[in-house]
């Protein structure tokens, strides 16, 4: 059975940061790419990041929207992913999810964390 | 950034046949994939490639289109069904629709 945590959300106060993280298990990490997409309360969704695995040299890219204050990063030995987010303001507030893809659709997902920007 | 326009809602009796439309902005030929979020939920995937049905989805749910048009069938429709459908495509980048909620009369 895939499994997906994310963790690390909370309250934070604007201008802060915030490192999340992703655990996964039942599917083979190490052939997929890694993402972080998050929803704003009552809202749509939004691609933050993306990290591919071993055979792609573990690119990274990200929306132009974040780019600067996001960091995406993975650990194929835990099965895991990672973002690091900084300068954190309001708008930021979101549930975070960590979809795993084959490069173009998100497979697995899983029930995300919440992120909120206030002081 | 490649846009796509959903319609926002829809309302639909059990039983029915529903079509859940999303318009890109520029081609992304078939690299259109849809999403079904029930609330509280996360999303799952439903049709990956414009047309393709995600394993252990049922077949009451199929997607066609190319290009610019897309279409999400459901057919027939059940009150399970109730949900918001994403579109996202993955020609430019990754982006989603708005999503269309779909209610049940």
């Amino acid at each position: 059975e895939v499994q997906i945590l994310e963790t690390g959300g909370g309250l934070v106060k604007p201008g802060g940061s915030l490192r999340l993280s992703c655990a996964t298990s039942g599917f083979n990490f190490n052939d997929y790419f890694m993402n972080w997409v998050r929803q704003a309360p009552g809202k749509g969704l939004e691609w933050v990041a993306q990290i591919r695995n071993k055979n792609y040299n573990y690119a990274t890219y990200y929306a132009e929207s974040l780019e600067g204050r996001v960091t995406i990063s993975r650990d194929d030995s835990k099965s895991s992913v990672y973002l690091q987010v900084s300068s954190l303001r309001a708008e930021d507030t979101a549930i975070y999810y960590c979809p795993a893809s084959t490069g173009h659709w998100f497979a697995y997902w899983g029930q995300g964390t919440l992120v909120t920007v206030s002081s | 950034d490649t846009v796509l326009t959903q319609s926002p809602a829809l309302a639909v009796s059990p039983g029915e046949r529903v079509t859940i439309s999303c318009r890109a902005s520029e081609s992304v030929s078939t690299l259109m994939h849809w999403y079904q979020q029930k609330p509280g939920q996360q999303p799952t995937l439903l049709i990956y490639l414009a047309s393709n049905l995600e394993s252990g989805v049922p077949a009451r749910f199929s997607g066609s289109g190319s290009g610019t048009d897309f279409t999400l069938t459901i057919d027939p429709v059940e009150a399970d069904d109730t949900a918001t459908y994403y579109c996202q495509q993955s020609w430019n980048d990754y982006t989603f629709g708005a999503g269309t909620k779909l209610e049940l009369k």
